[in-house]
Order: C-alpha cells, then structure tokens, then sequence
C-alpha cells in the first residue's frame, strides 16, 4: 500500500469552528489532492498541489483552503465548518512521471453538527 | 468543463452472471480512464487503468474495460461476478495525459445476489 496517513480518521465539530485535516505521505510524490465524496456526487475535488507551496481550486473550494509547506504533508482547512460540510475527505497522491495512478488515503469521516 | 458520467446508479445482478458498469466521457483528447473499487467504509483501490496501446485492459479480480474512443466510453465488464465483488465502483478520467487532476464519476453501486 502506498504510505498516505489522514488524521483524524473520524471527527465531529461544531458549526462555526475551524477544522484541519491532515494528510501525510511517504511516497514523495509531486501532486497531492483532497477530495470529499458524498453520496449521489461521487467524489468531488476540493484543491490539489503539484509542489511545494503551489495549490490550486478543484471544483467545490468554496470555503476550504490548504497549504504545503513541505512535500509530505498536505493540510485541509476549514475556516468556519458548516453542516455543509459534513463528508468524508480523501486525500490521494500522484507523480505521473513514475507512477501511472492515483493513490487514496483511507479517509476523513467529519460530521457538524 | 470536462465531465464523466455512470450510466448506472445501481446494479443489482446474481452471482455467477455476467455485469457490465457504464461509463462515458466528454472528451477523448489524451485522456487517461481509470475504474477504482471501494468496499464498505474503505479508501479507493485501483482495479484497471487505460494509458495507451491495446484499447482492451484487464485488471485485478477478474475485470476488465475497453477503451472506446468513437463512443468516448470505458465501460467495465466481468463474466462472472461473486458476492465479494459488491462494492461501489467508480470511474475516472485524467485529460492531457495525466495533467490533470482525476474527475470522477458518481459511482455505480454493485451488488451480487446470492
């Protein structure tokens, strides 16, 4: 298996307050990205990297940001949790030049409540 | 924007029967196509994958897709499906050869009945 960590595996917050996610991985692959997925949506994209301090808007930002300060580690905010935002969020990573797939984490369960 | 569908929101079948998943894209400029299976409460694991070359692609556990450039699809096929195949199946694309980021499917949730 690929060496990716999300952390909190599970987590419930209240409306309002600021929530992290984490995602850390070994592999030292370029591009990592976060995804939530939901039911009747599939997984949709939220914001991905493809290096060091370079990120970028997937298709459902709104109300996320993320930061990478280093290669490993990739960290998904949300600044004020709505109940909206009650999923679960996959982290994956990819580096196209050596591997020809996406690699998933195992997955944030976050409820708001 | 570029967008994958999954014909099939369900896809109820008895064991030892064959199952065909559905799946279509918008575009088949230098897309990479991908079928990832999820079991209960677990991450996305790879079953198959399109780059280049041969259009007919088999995977793990049996699968396999044919890449239809014409018809912009990349359906899933099985022969002989077994109650451990029920799963939630999904396809996904990446366009200009793999510089993009994954856009995934909604997902078609399979279940073998014994």
């Amino acid at each position: 298996d690929a060496g990716i960590t999300q952390s909190p595996r599970h987590k419930v917050t209240e409306t309002g307050t600021p929530v992290t996610l984490r995602c850390h991985q070994t592999e030292n692959h370029r591009y990592m990205y976060w995804y939530r997925q939901d039911p009747g949506h599939g997984l949709r994209l939220i914001h991905y990297s493809y290096g060091v301090k370079d990120t970028d808007k997937g298709e459902v930002s709104d109300g996320y940001s993320v930061s990478r300060s280093k290669t490993e580690d990739f960290l998904l905010t949300l600044e004020s949790a709505t109940s909206s935002q009650t999923s679960v969020y996959f982290c994956a990573i990819s580096d196209w030049d050596r591997n020809t797939e996406a690699f998933f984490g195992q997955g944030t369960r976050l409820t708001v409540v | 924007a570029q967008s994958v569908t999954q014909l099939d929101s369900q896809v109820p079948v008895f064991e030892e029967a064959p199952v065909e998943l559905r799946c279509n894209y918008s575009s088949s400029v230098s897309v990479y196509l991908f079928w990832y299976v999820q079991y209960p409460n677990q991450g996305l694991q790879l079953l198959l994958k399109y780059l280049s070359g041969s259009t007919l692609v088999k995977g793990i556990n049996g699968f396999e897709a044919e890449f239809n450039k014409s018809q912009t699809s990349f359906h899933l096929r099985k022969p002989s499906v077994h109650i451990s195949d029920t799963a939630e199946y999904f396809c996904a694309v990446s366009w200009n050869s793999g510089n993009t980021p994954l856009v995934f499917g909604k997902g078609t949730r399979l279940s073998v009945i014994a």
